[in-house]
């Protein structure tokens, strides 16, 4: 079954630091891995789409890599703002699950 | 404009209540989505269709009951809700299910 964990549950930064998600997961054997953000109350908007045959993807100051032998993957957002605040999703879809399997998500503050 | 819609976006039903959640995709894609969020849970997959087909339902019990006319439209009839139904109910789609998912503002639902 597959598992999804994103470490930390929960980060604070002042304006400005680069910034460092983690998104691990248990079965390798994935198609893709997607990164949403997610304000308070709304829906999920996608940020990032990495094929599994893909190592990395960049939006903006959003980079992400994606490490298939290890199940890990990580986002990370440079010079952030307080705009960024919000809760990232990680999600994968493997074909043993056949659907995608979303982690707990971080919920990041950035601090004025 | 993510370009699937939700309607209602908040909605407050008694436990002996009908309603209905209506989803409109305009990316004319092939697969369509319920996901329930609740608090501190990850997102859980309710159902999925294919070509207005269904093909997945997670062990989702029968007082929801889905329903997708054509690829562009998807509905969650609800009735007889209990108070732990309570939570925020979003919507996705995508070109086929392995490829990047889409997502609705959420229909966010109390049962009383």
């Amino acid at each position: 079954k597959q598992e999804v964990t994103q470490i930390p549950a929960a980060l604070s930064v002042p304006e400005g630091e680069n910034l460092v998600l983690n998104c691990s997961f248990t079965d390798s054997a994935i198609y893709n891995l997607q990164w949403f953000r997610q304000d308070p109350g709304k829906g999920l908007t996608s940020l990032l789409l990495i094929q599994s045959s893909q190592r990395e993807q960049t939006s903006g100051r959003l980079n992400a890599s994606l490490d298939k032998s290890s199940g890990r993957s990580t986002l990370y957002i440079a010079a952030s703002q307080p705009g960024d605040s919000a809760t990232y999703l990680c999600a994968v879809f493997s074909g043993s699950a056949r659907q995608l399997t979303f982690g707990s998500g971080t919920q990041l503050t950035v601090l004025p | 404009e993510t370009g699937v819609t939700q309607t209602p976006r908040h909605l407050v039903m008694g436990m002996t209540n009908k309603k209905s959640l209506k989803c409109e995709q305009h990316l004319g894609h092939n697969a369509m989505y319920w996901y329930k969020q609740s608090a501190k849970k990850p997102l859980e997959l309710m159902f999925v269709y294919n070509f207005k087909e269904q093909t997945e339902n997670n062990s989702v019990p029968s007082r929801f009951s889905p329903e997708c006319p054509n690829s562009s439209h998807l509905f969650l009839h609800l009735h007889t809700l209990q108070p732990e139904d309570s939570a925020l109910y979003l919507c996705a789609s995508s070109q086929d299910s392995y490829t990047e998912a889409f997502f609705g503002q959420g229909t966010r639902l109390t049962v009383v």
